[in-house]
């Protein structure tokens, strides 16, 4: 079954310490993201990208960083710079047409919490 | 930042009613409005990608509107089952943006 999987489903981190997010998917897909969601907030784009070997900032970029070194796969480094990194972490991907109006495909996420 | 909203933020409705609720998004530079559900312990899966002013569109006993001159979609769920019961998110992408931006969510319980 083509889809995507987010491992692990939950994570612990000391303070300090830097700790990543695995994304992987066999959709085919060019587009991948990173959102983050707080209780009672909506989503909220951390980083995405078009294509491999290129990625964008979004909404709240700070204290995270990615890659996209092939095309099935976005990492999601949470640093130590980030403050406030306790969240629910969901991974998506999507076509990127001409039209550009494709929907989005998601992960199951992974929760990280801070020790 | 772009401001979407979706209301009411939490609705309960017996087992066979009908709802509706209702997503506020810019009214300038549209581009499109996706609705996804997000059933609990799942991945949220995507309902409608609307990009017309005065769009319909229908999946089962789920649709959804779009007006775009006003900045509004509403999504309708017709004789609401237990199983209808997730959260519903809207996301926008206006016309300069190639992300979306999400509102935070309309949570259904259906009660048998």
């Amino acid at each position: 079954d083509g889809g995507i999987t987010q491992s692990p489903k939950y994570l612990f981190r000391k303070e300090g310490q830097n700790v990543t997010l695995s994304c992987e998917q066999n959709l085919n897909h060019d587009a991948m993201y990173w959102y983050r969601q707080d209780p009672g907030q909506g989503l909220r784009l951390i980083y995405y990208s078009q294509i491999v070997n290129d990625f964008q900032k979004g909404d709240i970029a700070e204290g995270y960083s990615v890659s996209r070194e092939k095309k099935e796969s976005f990492p999601l480094t949470v640093t130590s710079a980030q403050k406030n990194p306790t969240a629910f972490y969901l991974c998506a991907s999507s076509i990127v047409g001409a039209r550009d109006n494709q929907p989005q495909h998601f992960g199951d996420g992974t929760r990280l919490s801070i020790l | 930042i772009l401001n979407v909203e979706q209301s009411p933020q939490s609705l309960h409705v017996q087992e066979g009613d009908s709802t509706n609720f209702t997503c506020s998004f810019p009214s300038s530079n549209f581009y499109a409005l996706h609705w996804y559900r997000w059933e609990t312990a799942k991945s949220p899966e995507a309902l409608f990608v609307m990009t017309l002013n005065g769009d319909e569109k229908k999946k089962g006993r789920i649709s959804a509107t779009l007006n775009t001159k006003e900045g509004y979609s509403y999504l309708y769920i017709k004789g609401s089952q237990p199983e209808d019961s997730a959260t519903y998110l809207c996301a926008f992408r206006s016309g300069s943006a190639r992300q979306l931006t999400f509102g935070s969510g309309t949570q259904l319980t259906v009660l048998p």
